[in-house]
């Protein structure tokens, strides 16, 4: 099956400053890529995705890359703010779920961005 | 769209006892259902998943006796926790889907402490 890894477990960002999160993937027929933030006590959200024949996707502040022959997706946020401190997932799966088919979420970072 | 209602948000209960989580997709069908369990600071790992007309399907390591699914309609599932104990006490996340999803939504979660 899918396996989803990510990078870093823990980041700390002074604010204004961007935040980078990698993940890799083992299933070279994943095709759709989501990020989640999490906040305390609450279930995911999602923030961006992306989809295999896309190699770059950007909204406002946050972009996603997608390098398929690598097998590896990453998250990118720019001018970070306090409110951005929260858990982010990766996940991956062989397309959106109206087949049934599983998501695979990374380990998941805990950004902390500092005053 | 893609409203989703899982109650309650947080529960405590004895040992022994049960415990019913609800998930209720409010404004649309949802034809597959995916349950998650996350440990503190951990992801999100697949319980099992059920799609419409279907017995639910568990992942490896989880226990279909333990943990009931039921998703008789279209917009209601429920989780049954039986017979629970201390190591049962974490996160559950429900995330109902539709036919033609090209996502995945979540449910807000339900905290499980058993003592």
């Amino acid at each position: 099956g899918e396996n989803v890894e990510q990078h870093p477990s823990t980041l700390s960002v002074q604010e204004g400053d961007s935040a980078v999160i990698k993940c890799t993937y083992s299933d070279s027929a994943s095709n759709y890529f989501p990020w989640y933030k999490q906040e305390l006590g609450k279930g995911p959200q999602l923030i961006i995705d992306i989809r295999s024949n896309v190699g770059e996707k950007k909204d406002q502040r946050i972009a996603v890359t997608l390098n398929k022959t690598a097998k590896h997706f990453s998250l990118h946020i720019t001018e970070t703010q306090p409110e951005d401190s929260a858990v982010y997932f990766c996940a991956a799966s062989i397309k959106p779920a109206g087949g049934g088919n599983k998501l695979t979420f990374g380990t998941g970072t805990q950004l902390k961005v500092e005053l | 769209g893609a409203v989703v209602s899982q109650h309650p948000s947080r529960v405590i209960c004895k040992s022994g006892t049960s415990v019913k989580i609800e998930c209720r997709s409010l404004d649309f069908q949802a034809t597959t259902m995916f349950w998650y369990r996350q440990f503190p600071k951990q992801s999100l790992m697949l319980m099992a998943t059920s799609n419409e007309g279907s017995k639910a399907t568990y992942e490896q390591g989880v226990e279909k006796d333990k943990f009931l699914i039921n998703h008789a309609s279209l917009t209601l599932s429920t989780l049954t926790v039986t017979s629970a104990h201390p190591e049962d006490s974490s996160f559950y996340i429900c995330s109902p889907t539709k036919r033609d999803a090209g996502g995945y939504t979540f449910g807000s979660g339900t905290r499980l402490t058993v003592v």
